[in-house]
């Protein structure tokens, strides 16, 4: 069936780039996204790529997209500690349905 | 503010009682999921509804059960309340487009 998977961790500097991955398996995903949660509160939507595109930038986030290896990423550029979140991954199938990743904790160090 | 309501945001009850959760979806999404996220662990998909209609059910247990209202509002019921169904349970509306699932802030329930 439909799976998406992503790290659990990451720990990165204050300043530093973050690179957040996640791999799914489904090839007739129309859209891939990315959702921030930030504790105690819902999930807000970062961004989000449509499947036949490779790479979307939106100020300090770069998302990429390997449709080959069924691959998808978010860069954070310069990660301030206002970025400690959870980042949830998600991937649109067929039938409105959403199939989503585990979550990454973003882990900023001073 | 993601345009999607619920209600109440905190909930405190005892084993073996029944609650009802309530999410307003942003105006015009026909789409409403249900998720339960417990403590430091990932979205558990519950139940989509899709105009009234049920359209996809995930992990969702026996004394769970949800409805859509014709005014697109849903409720998920919760029964036979254990301590493990302590979690944080979040309404999402979507427009089936590209801007994918607004989620609302979730209903923290606590099972005593």
């Amino acid at each position: 069936g439909e799976d998406v998977e992503q790290s659990l961790f990451l720990s990165v500097r204050e300043g530093d780039s973050s690179v957040i991955n996640c791999t799914y398996t489904d090839s007739s995903s129309t859209y891939l996204y990315w959702y921030k949660q930030e504790p105690g509160a819902g999930l807000q939507l970062l961004t989000y790529i449509f499947s036949n595109m490779d790479m979307k930038q939106d100020q300090r986030l770069t998302v990429l997209l390997n449709k080959k290896d069924k691959h998808l990423s978010l860069r954070i550029a310069d990660t301030q500690t206002g970025d400690s979140a959870i980042y949830f991954c998600a991937e649109s199938i067929g039938n409105y349905q959403l199939i989503w990743g585990a979550g990454t904790k973003l882990i900023i160090k001073p | 503010d993601s345009g999607v309501t619920q209600t109440p945001k905190h909930l405190i009850t005892a084993t073996g009682q029944r609650v009802t959760l309530r999410c307003s979806p942003r105006s015009g999404d026909l789409s409403v999921y249900w998720y339960q996220q417990s403590l430091d662990q990932g979205l558990q998909f519950l139940i989509h509804y899709y105009n009234g209609e049920e359209r996809a059910k995930g992990n969702i247990l026996e004394r769970f059960s949800a409805q859509q209202f014709p005014d697109l509002h849903s409720e998920l019921n919760l029964s036979s309340l254990e301590l493990g169904d302590s979690a944080l349970y979040f309404c999402a509306s979507s427009a089936g487009t590209a801007e994918g699932a607004f989620f609302g802030q979730g209903t923290r329930l606590t099972v005593v």
